[in-house]
This record gives structure tokens, C-alpha cells and sequence, in this order.
């Protein structure tokens, strides 16, 4: 059974700092891995996409990588900003279409 | 774009009642997926469709949720009778047929059962 684990469950970091989630799975035959965005009482917003094929992706101050056989996977945010504060959560495509998420780490940005 | 939208945003209702979580899907995704997330098993996966069709329902605690989408628009995921231990908020989301697409989640049904 798939496992995804994030560590750690919440940080906090002055502005400005380059910073890194930690996302870590147990089965390396994944589709692909998804970073996700929750602000509270909201939904899912989607950040990025790495197929499994893939290494990494970018966008914008943002930056995924995907080491399968190691079942791991990173996020980096460069130049954090308050508006980053929100809980991030990883998730893969255990196959079928099925998404196995993280419990996610909890990210305060302190102005 | 709309988004996923889901209905109602707040339910609080009385043990052994009935509820129903609706969502209306982005226009042209074929894959509809209903999660459920709680502080302390976070976000699992109820059971999801391609196309109106249930592929997987192997989430689904129990007899006593149902979840239909009779059309591609519109999805309710029903439980009756509800218990207190249902309490949680329920993710609707959609994505088009492909796995390398990402999911688009609606805000969320935030449910109370008292």
C-alpha cells in the first residue's frame, strides 16, 4: 500500500529565505507526483505536475523535483513571501487515477 | 471558467439524518472525484468516475454513503443515516481522462453532525 509522507508537518521561516518541502513515498511505481496548495477553508490548488518521466518542473518562484527510485520529492520556494503561507501537500498517481496524498506541512511566512 | 463548484459550502445537521453534497464538475473533464479530508486521517479518496460511471468505490466507509453523477454536470454524494464520526469536509474535484493532468478541487462541504 502507497504511503506518502511529508516532513515537516509545519515551518516557519522569516521572509525572503529559499526554503524546501520534503515529500517521501513507498512505492517508486507512481504515474506521476503532484505538489498542492490548501489555504484554509479553501480547496486544492494545484502547483505543479511531474510525470514520472520527469525529474523536475518549475514555475515561477517555484521549483518540484522527482527522484522515483529514492521515493522522494522536493519543493523548492525561492524568496518566500508572506502570501506563501498555506499548507502544501504532495500527492501521487498511485495508478487507476487514484491520488495517494501527504498529510502536508503547514508553512508560515513571517513579514 | 467556473471552477468546481459544490453545494452546500456549511451542512450541520442531527444524527440519523439525511445528507446530500452536490458539485457541479469544469465543463469537458471526464474524471469526477469525491474526497474527504479530517485532521487526523487527512485526505482520502471516496470514490471517483470516468465518464458517469463509478470506476472506484473502494473508499466508501460504508452502506450508509452512496454517490451517484447521472449526468456530466452534476454529482451528489449522499449519506443516510449520518453520524456524528461522518463530521469532516468533503472535496469534490474533476481533471480531464489523463493522468497527467492536474486535479481541480471545489472549495469544499464542510459537514457537521451533531
Amino acid at each position: 500500500k502507497q504511503e506518502v509522507t511529508q516532513i515537516p508537518a509545519a515551518l516557519s521561516v522569516p521572509e525572503g529565505e529559499n526554503l524546501v518541502l520534503n515529500c517521501s513515498f513507498t512505492d517508486s511505481a507512481i504515474y506521476n507526483l503532484q505538489w498542492f496548495r490548501q489555504d484554509p477553508g479553501k480547496g486544492l490548488t494545484s502547483l505543479l505536475l511531474i510525470q514520472s518521466s520527469q525529474r523536475e518542473q518549475t514555475s515561477g518562484r517555484l521549483n518540484a523535483s522527482l527522484d522515483k527510485s529514492s521515493g522522494r520529492s522536493t519543493l523548492y520556494i525561492a524568496a518566500s513571501q508572506p502570501g506563501d503561507s498555506a499548507t502544501y501537500l504532495c500527492a501521487v498517481y498511485q495508478g487507476a487515477q487514484k491520488l495517494v496524498f501527504g498529510q502536508g506541512t503547514r508553512l508560515t511566512i513571517n513579514p | 471558467d467556473a471552477g468546481v463548484i459544490q453545494s452546500p459550502r456549511h451542512e450541520v445537521t442531527e444524527m440519523g439524518q439525511e445528507v446530500t453534497l452536490r458539485c457541479k464538475p469544469i465543463s469537458g473533464h471526464n474524471s469526477l472525484f469525491w474526497y474527504r479530508q479530517t485532521m487526523m486521517r487527512g485526505l482520502e479518496l471516496l470514490i471517483y468516475f470516468n465518464n458517469n460511471v463509478p470506476i472506484d468505490d473502494s473508499g466508501m466507509p460504508e452502506d450508509r454513503f452512496s454517490a451517484k453523477m447521472p449526468n456530466a454536470s452534476f454529482s451528489t454524494l449522499k449519506i443516510q443515516p449520518s453520524e456524528p464520526r461522518d463530521s469532516a469536509v468533503y472535496f469534490c474535484a474533476s481533471s480531464p481522462s489523463s493522468y497527467n493532468s492536474p486535479l481541480h478541487f471545489g472549495n469544499g462541504t464542510r459537514l457537521t453532525v451533531t
